[in-house]
């Protein structure tokens, strides 16, 4: 069973837009908070990461919010580069445990 | 990726026949992970090891064996490959168990 639920699937952004993609997640023993980047033909890579001590973090273009209470977390890119256009999945890990991972959202930035 | 390598990276098989994946790591990290990836599932974790001959299995491990004989290898297998099975499959190794993943580049199994 999912235990972490990202929407959207999918997701158009004209360059220079913000793209924000979502995700909740069920187990509240959840102790750490990665985004993972995947192109095509490509395996995902680390991104950006948060512990739910912290209510955002930023990394470049590329930042976490987080909302512990209500069990939310979503990542916002800010001025969208055709670059960007990948899938992004957000991920969770059960304390001193095998990470969860979303179904993923494949982003699309138009020129 | 550098320090992972899977192999092979394509493979086409017939269902019922046995079918090996290799991952290969030059990290010396204690963790290693199989995921599959299909569209709508994400990534799903088939089984995972925590050290030499210590293997456990993850949420779908049905149909899916696997063994670690020395730290750099781990071994997927599927006895009897079925249609279901076609899939990407990603290794991922780790230092710390559920942080710092990294991918390999997958390998894509289609299974006829």
């Amino acid at each position: 069973q999912q235990q972490v639920k990202q929407s959207p699937q999918s997701l158009i952004v004209q360059k220079g837009g913000i793209s924000i993609i979502n995700c909740a997640y069920e187990n509240t023993a959840f102790d750490y908070f990665p985004w993972y980047q995947q192109f095509p033909g490509k395996g995902p890579a680390l991104l950006i990461a948060i512990r739910p001590d912290v209510s955002e973090k930023k990394e470049g273009r590329f930042t976490i919010s987080f909302n512990k209470s209500a069990k939310q977390f979503s990542l916002h890119i800010m001025d969208s580069q055709p670059g960007d256009s990948a899938t992004y999945f957000c991920a969770a890990r059960p304390n001193n445990n095998d990470m969860r991972f979303g179904a993923g959202t494949r982003l699309t930035v138009k020129p | 990726d550098a320090g992972i390598t899977q192999s092979p990276r394509h493979k086409v098989t017939e269902t019922g026949t046995p079918v090996t994946l290799r991952c290969h790591q030059t990290e010396n990290h204690r963790y290693m992970y199989w995921y599959r990836q299909d569209p709508g599932h994400g990534l799903r974790l088939i089984h995972y090891s925590y050290g030499v001959k210590d293997t456990d299995k993850g949420e779908v491990s049905d149909g899916y064996s696997v063994s670690r004989s020395k730290t750099e290898d781990f071994l997927l297998t599927l006895e009897s490959a079925t249609s279901s099975q076609t899939s990407v499959y990603f290794c991922a190794i780790s230092a710390d168990r559920g942080r710092g993943y990294t991918f390999g580049s997958g390998t894509r199994l289609t299974v006829v």
